[in-house]
């Protein structure tokens, strides 16, 4: 079984200052780690994952989060945001042996407000 | 086009009565999953399908049923709606296989009465 906390439910920034949202992870077997973001009133759009190799990952637009295993974290950040990075932003895992359907089990969420 | 689309995207309905909501998927993914999310943004898997075959089915009420009638499509039917029901409901599907990075649909948004 497989557990993650999101540290922080909210997390208010200043445009154009950095960010990280916090995400740690308890499991019994290995997983494959990832970020998905949630844009007001709409579906979730995955942001970058972890699957193995190189323990940072980036994304697209500027965000990028780095596994570490021995804390068993899989933090989330961004040098410099901007006004519409505000969405929900969701830290979730699935069991890498692939033993429950590729089942993802989600954080709790991280609300990120970024004012101008 | 779109990956990953549930109809319909709002549904507003009385306590006690029953309803569906339908998903596709056009990326030729085996697996198919429904995920609630409450008023509070948490997002728990309810239930996952393999090639229309029932994998997972987490602690759910049997009031809700899936039906896959094929690869492409699951559906979601609820009977006997209960106000607890109001949720955001979403649809997603991976590949069997590597990571099974899964690609959600927009949401349906269920309000009970």
């Amino acid at each position: 079984a497989q557990s993650v906390t999101q540290l922080d439910s909210q997390v208010p920034v200043f445009e154009e200052a950095p960010v990280e949202l916090r995400c740690n992870y308890s499991s019994s077997v290995s997983v494959y780690l990832f970020w998905y973001v949630q844009y007001p009133n709409q579906g979730l759009q995955l942001l970058l994952k972890y699957l193995s190799g190189s323990t940072l990952v980036e994304s697209i637009n500027g965000f990028e989060a780095e596994f570490n295993k021995s804390q068993t974290s899989f933090h989330l950040r961004k040098p410099s945001v901007h006004i519409s990075d505000t969405a929900e932003y969701f830290c979730a895992v699935s069991d890498k042996n692939n033993n429950a359907g590729n089942m993802l089990t989600f954080g709790g969420g991280t609300r990120l407000m970024v004012k101008p | 086009d779109t990956a990953v689309s549930q109809t319909p995207k709002y549904l507003v309905t009385q306590m006690g009565n029953d309803k569906s909501i339908k998903c596709e998927q056009n990326l030729g993914h085996d697996t198919m999953y429904w995920y609630k999310q409450d008023s509070k943004k948490f997002l728990k898997i309810m239930f996952s399908y393999n090639n229309k075959e029932l994998i997972i089915n987490e602690t759910v009420p049997n009031r809700f049923s899936p039906k896959s009638p094929d690869k492409a499509h699951l559906n979601l039917h609820i009977n006997s709606l209960e106000l607890g029901d109001s949720a955001v409901y979403f649809c997603a599907s991976s590949q069997n296989r590597g990571s099974g990075t899964q690609y959600f649909g927009p949401g349906t948004r269920l309000l009970v009465l």
